[in-house]
């Protein structure tokens, strides 16, 4: 166990929807990361999150943004949710110190019909 | 554009046998190189970390090698198990912090007993 726990575990939703996504990272770890991971494939990083501000961004259109929030924990949410979208979706911690290996969550299965 | 390769046929060896697993990058000149293994609906768990000066890592079964000439690594996974069964990733760091990954498809393990 990490110590990262994500919620929900699943969740069904229709293309043009909005989701909202959850993750407590690891006690004592100040950043925070997003990735979507489609089946089969490695997961791909989405955007991370340092003291509250975007700290990075992967190749993903704004529709996907984040929050911070000053316990550490954070959000991920989707707008206009496109087929495409159904993925799990993973946050991972780490600690500002090493900020070399990730934490991370067991995930959020999102599937969009 | 950036690339990370893993063989995406899955490998299946018998218990007891040396399992290689390959990780192959091009247009990366990265400082750190990680390994995670993943278990299905789970999230990806940390297993060894190699910096570009070094050539090699050992954790108990597991070796990691790190040719930047190459650019290869090599994990090996000795005296392999049915418990190794899954899905080996391997990632590049994309920030001076090591914390931003962009990670290879895997590769998937089966060890037959």
């Amino acid at each position: 166990e990490t110590g990262v726990t994500q919620s929900p575990t699943h969740l069904i939703k229709t293309r043009g929807q909005q989701v909202t996504l959850r993750c407590s990272s690891q006690s004592g770890h100040n950043t925070v990361s997003w990735y979507q991971q489609a089946l089969g494939q490695g997961p791909q990083f989405i955007f991370q999150y340092y003291r509250e501000e975007e700290n990075g961004r992967g190749n993903f259109p704004p529709r996907f943004s984040g929050l911070q929030f000053p316990n550490y924990s954070s959000e991920l949410n989707v707008n206009a949710l496109e087929l495409d979208d159904s993925a799990l979706y993973l946050c991972a911690s780490s600690p500002l110190t090493t900020g070399e290996k990730l934490f991370f969550g067991s995930g959020t299965q999102l599937s969009v019909l | 554009s950036q690339k990370i390769e893993q063989n995406s046929e899955a490998l299946n060896i018998q218990e007891g046998k040396t399992a290689t697993l390959t990780c192959n990058y091009t247009n990366y000149s990265p400082a750190y190189l990680q390994w995670y293994r993943q278990d299905p609906g789970r999230g990806p768990v940390f297993l060894l970390l190699i910096r570009e000066n070094e050539k090699e890592k050992r954790k108990e079964r597991l070796k990691v090698t790190f040719d930047t000439t190459l650019k290869q690594s090599l994990f090996h996974i000795t005296a392999s198990q049915p418990a190794d069964s899954a899905t080996y990733l391997c990632a590049l760091a994309i920030n001076n912090a090591g914390n931003m990954l962009t990670f290879g498809g895997g590769t998937r393990l089966m060890v037959k007993p």
